[in-house]
């Protein structure tokens, strides 16, 4: 099935460090959204983008819809050791579907 | 409940049975939507309805693959003739209305076809 381009694959780093992923797609979504999975749980929705160039923030996590609507960065500040997970991002492709396409998933790790 | 209950949450059986999958929505959600999520990859879409009716089944793999929601509550989602490619988490989400989010997601059903 279709999934979106999303890196890096994985990522190790200190705590108090920030980080940095970004999602692509040759396809233009409507809504850009993040999510957050923890081992043996469903993914959990962390920030939601709706307009073009939107910046948003949740704590320390800030998001971007991308100008072309085609890509999505998610970025995390000061990193704590509960940050570690898989991070996946999600397009919704069109207005007339509740459909989500998935991205691959970065996976981050944080060491004390 | 206060969350998506899936179950089983283990489900082993030989290659060639059937097996239907159930999901409980969270009270009061319109939209229920089904994904599949191999190891270490993203949910991949599956099938989603609002109330009672299917509203994209864009995302099941071939006939073999069939869900219901005929109360417009609980749903299930059924696998015929299950085939070893089938293996995977089974992820239920739900929504409060059509296009809201977040979508409300599952701990799911790990599925394994011997």
């Amino acid at each position: 099935g279709q999934q979106l381009n999303q890196s890096p694959q994985s990522m190790f780093i200190q705590e108090g460090e920030d980080v940095s992923m970004n999602c692509t797609s040759s396809s233009i979504f409507n809504t850009w959204l993040w999510y957050k999975q923890d081992p043996g749980e469903g993914p959990v929705l962390l920030i939601a983008l709706y307009k073009a160039g939107e910046l948003t923030s949740n704590g320390r996590l800030t998001a971007q819809f991308g100008i072309t609507r085609k890509d999505s960065f998610l970025n995390i500040s000061a990193s704590i050791p509960s940050d570690v997970g898989i991070y996946f991002c999600a397009g919704q492709l069109r207005l007339n579907t509740d459909k989500l396409i998935f991205g691959t998933g970065t996976r981050l790790q944080v060491f004390p | 409940g206060a969350g998506v209950s899936q179950s089983p949450r283990y489900k082993v059986t030989k290659r060639g049975q059937d097996v239907a999958l159930r999901c409980d929505p969270i009270s009061g959600h319109v939209s229920l939507y089904w994904y599949r999520q191999a190891l270490g990859q993203g949910p991949e879409f599956l099938t989603y309805f609002n109330y009672e009716a299917q509203q994209d089944k864009s995302g099941l793999p071939n006939d073999r693959f069939s869900a219901e929601r005929p109360e417009g509550s609980i749903s299930t989602l059924t696998i015929q003739r299950t085939e070893q490619r089938d293996s995977a988490m089974y992820r239920c989400a739900s929504s409060l209305r059509t296009g809201q989010q977040p979508q409300h997601f599952g701990d799911g059903t790990r599925l394994s076809i011997l």
